[in-house]
């Protein structure tokens, strides 16, 4: 059974611009979530989605955004990038039928570099 | 706002030596988890403690989850060169899991 895939694994933006990522949870499971990781910081809770709805939102700016499809494959999006934007992005799915805290599935990540 | 606190943020150990790791909430948990992160890896699922003050064992890694469900520990008894890397605990409260900033173990051989 394939893994959670993120793309892009690796992207450089620069300051200003706009970035999408993407994520295919496991198949099967409806629930996708999202976490930055930063050094200092460890990873922070950005949003949550289920069956196409956000189920609930962390502590961050309306620049990041996100949403999921009817095939649970979920995107964010990070406008007017700030450097201190740089980080790794993390999507994790979750088992069906584990309600709000079955264990989390991780990807690899897409890290991001903001010049 | 909440906050899950983990210490130490660094570990060094000797191959053979014991490990801890300990993390403590401001609010009462519904239950926490616990991940390990290889370096360059995504983070893995290890555990979940539900009940107050249950203990779970995985071969040589022990987990605790305090009575008042506000804090909980992981100890690794004889660290192996295996055991490098990132341990992370996650509590679940208020709808979302808050992670702890994470122990970052080294095992030296």
């Amino acid at each position: 059974k394939a893994g959670v895939t993120q793309t892009p694994r690796y992207l450089i933006k620069t300051r200003g611009q706009q970035v999408t990522l993407s994520c295919s949870p496991i198949s099967g499971h409806r629930s996708v979530s999202w976490y930055q990781q930063t050094p200092g910081q460890g990873l922070q809770f950005l949003f949550e989605y289920f069956s196409e709805t956000q189920r609930n939102k962390g502590n961050f700016p309306g620049r990041f955004s996100g949403r999921q499809f009817s095939n649970s494959r979920s995107e964010m999006n990070v406008s007017t990038l700030e450097l201190g934007d740089s980080a790794l992005y993390l999507c994790a799915s979750r088992l069906p039928g584990t309600g709000l805290t079955g264990e989390l599935f991780f990807g690899e990540g897409s890290r991001l570099t903001v010049l | 706002g909440q906050q899950v606190m983990q210490i130490p943020q660094y570990q060094h150990v000797q191959e053979g030596e014991d490990f801890t790791t300990y993390c403590n909430s401001s609010t009462t948990l519904s239950n926490i988890q616990w991940y390990k992160q290889r370096p360059g890896g995504h983070p893995v699922f290890l555990i979940q403690l539900v009940k107050s003050g249950e203990v779970k064992k995985q071969k040589r890694l022990t987990f605790q989850f305090g009575e008042a469900k506000k804090n909980s520990s992981l100890h690794i008894t004889a660290t192996q060169t295996t055991d490098v890397g990132t341990y992370f605990c996650a509590g679940y409260t208020g709808n979302q899991f808050y992670f702890g900033t994470g122990t970052s173990l080294t095992v030296i051989p």
